[in-house]
């Protein structure tokens, strides 16, 4: 069964760097996600992306952010100048259609 | 925006037993419901989800029900067994707004 893929699985980062969030969804799907959580905390919607364009983001995602779909596999999350609030585990997800969401492993980004 | 409370945040049952997790939701617009598994370390995995226009799923020993009037939802399980251990997570959207809010998760131990 096909499975979102995201690397890399940990990223620890100075304040102030820039990290690439790399995913690859699964290869049919349309519409694909960013989702944050902090330790603790929900999970919490960042971005929507469909269409080559970004169709729903949310406040947390300033513009600090940014996504990106370089290729027809790979969809990446920028996140331009870390901060410690950055500190949290980052889902991708992808859909098939715009509601059902499979999700990715995560990447856990520490930010010292 | 929508608002997603999860009830209860910790929930322990004996193994062969029924468990129950309750999510209510703010905007009576949201149309899809769906749940997540997530063991420790591992993606959020989709195990069952429903839309608005019916009142009951079930797929094996998991079930979900809906009312619409009260907006509220839940997640039935039965004859648990200890691999049912894990966090749940319960989410709403409405169709097309591809954004998921979710509830704050309900940890599920199955006692052996």
């Amino acid at each position: 069964e096909p499975e979102v893929t995201q690397t890399p699985s940990h990223q620890v980062t100075q304040m102030g760097q820039e990290v690439i969030l790399r995913c690859v969804p699964i290869s049919n799907h349309l519409y694909f996600y960013w989702y944050r959580q902090i330790l603790g905390q929900k999970v919490e919607f960042l971005v929507s992306f469909y269409n080559n364009e970004i169709s729903e983001k949310s406040e947390i995602f300033d513009d600090q952010f940014s996504v990106e779909r370089p290729d027809g596999s790979n969809f990446t999350l920028k996140i331009r100048s870390t901060k410690l609030e950055d500190s949290a585990m980052y889902f991708c997800a992808s859909g098939a259609v715009a509601d059902t969401q499979y999700f990715g492993p995560g990447t856990r980004l520490t930010v010292l | 925006g929508e608002n997603v409370e999860q009830h209860p945040s910790t929930l322990s049952v004996q193994e062969g037993d029924s468990a129950v997790i309750k999510c209510t939701y703010s905007d009576s617009a949201s149309n899809y419901f769906p749940w997540y598994k997530q063991e420790l370390g591992k993606r959020p995995q989709l195990i069952i989800d429903i839309r608005s226009n019916v009142g009951e799923k079930k797929d094996q020993r998991i079930a979900v029900t809906l009312n619409k009037t009260a907006k509220h939802f839940s997640l039935h399980i039965t004859e648990t067994q200890p691999e049912d251990s894990a966090v749940y997570f319960c989410a709403a959207t409405l169709w097309g707004n591809e954004k998921l809010t979710f509830g704050t998760g309900t940890r599920l131990t199955i006692i052996p």
